[in-house]
């Protein structure tokens, strides 16, 4: 069965300044995408960037990018710029092809003015 | 374009009772799951529907079941409830399988 891992709890980053968030996940197939979402106080999942196992190149939407490791099963989350807006739980999830969601349990980020 | 709406917002019951919870889809998507995500944890899927057929099935007791109708949207119902059936209960669409986009959620809290 497909797990995903989030071994950070919280993480915690000063206004401005990078933070990545870290996500490793267990599978056996090789067609999959993985995803960042973000939840905050409101609970609203939100998506905020999306990666196709096939392909090579490191997804990046505006101030979030990914670093992913297909061999080492790793997909962190990078936030250039941290705002404070970006407060929130950040899930990282699994999906294969018509299958069910699998989320990790979760990072809490604290972003400090 | 709406995004995937869920009614109700918030909901109180007791135990025994049977709730019903409705999520109409993204305009276009014809795949709905289901998810419960109790405090302080991620989510944890529930039900899958693409084209009104069951897709696919989490690890939850026959008390819940679900059903997905012509115009795709779809409901979750969950029977003599418990008090540990209290959480945050999320309806996601999507095109096919790919990205999955969240609603609002159905808050039920079971007394």
């Amino acid at each position: 069965a497909q797990t995903v891992t989030q071994s950070q709890p919280e993480m915690s980053v000063q206004e401005a300044e990078t933070v990545t968030l870290s996500c490793t996940y267990d599978t056996s197939e090789s067609d999959y995408y993985l995803f960042w979402y973000k939840q905050p106080p409101s609970r609203q999942m939100i998506l905020v960037i999306r990666q196709e196992a096939y392909k090579q190149q490191n997804a990046t939407e505006n101030r979030f990018s990914v670093n992913f490791q297909k061999a080492a099963k790793s997909f962190s989350l990078k936030i250039s710029d941290s705002q404070l807006g970006d407060a929130a739980m950040y899930f990282c999830a699994y999906r294969s092809a018509f299958n069910d969601m699998r989320f990790g349990a979760g990072t809490r980020l604290t972003v400090k003015p | 374009d709406a995004g995937v709406t869920q009614s109700p917002t918030h909901l109180i019951k007791t135990r025994g009772q049977h709730v019903t919870l409705r999520c109409s889809p993204i305009s276009g998507h014809k795949s709905v799951s289901w998810y419960q995500q109790v405090l302080g944890q991620g989510p944890q899927f529930i039900f899958q529907y693409y084209e009104k057929e069951e897709r696919g099935r989490g690890n939850f007791p026959d008390r819940f079941s679900a059903r997905q109708f012509p115009n795709y949207s779809s409901e979750l119902n969950v029977n003599a409830l418990l008090l540990g059936d209290s959480a945050l209960y999320l309806c996601a669409s999507s095109l096919g399988a790919q990205t999955q986009y969240f609603g609002p959620g159905t808050r039920l809290l079971v007394l």
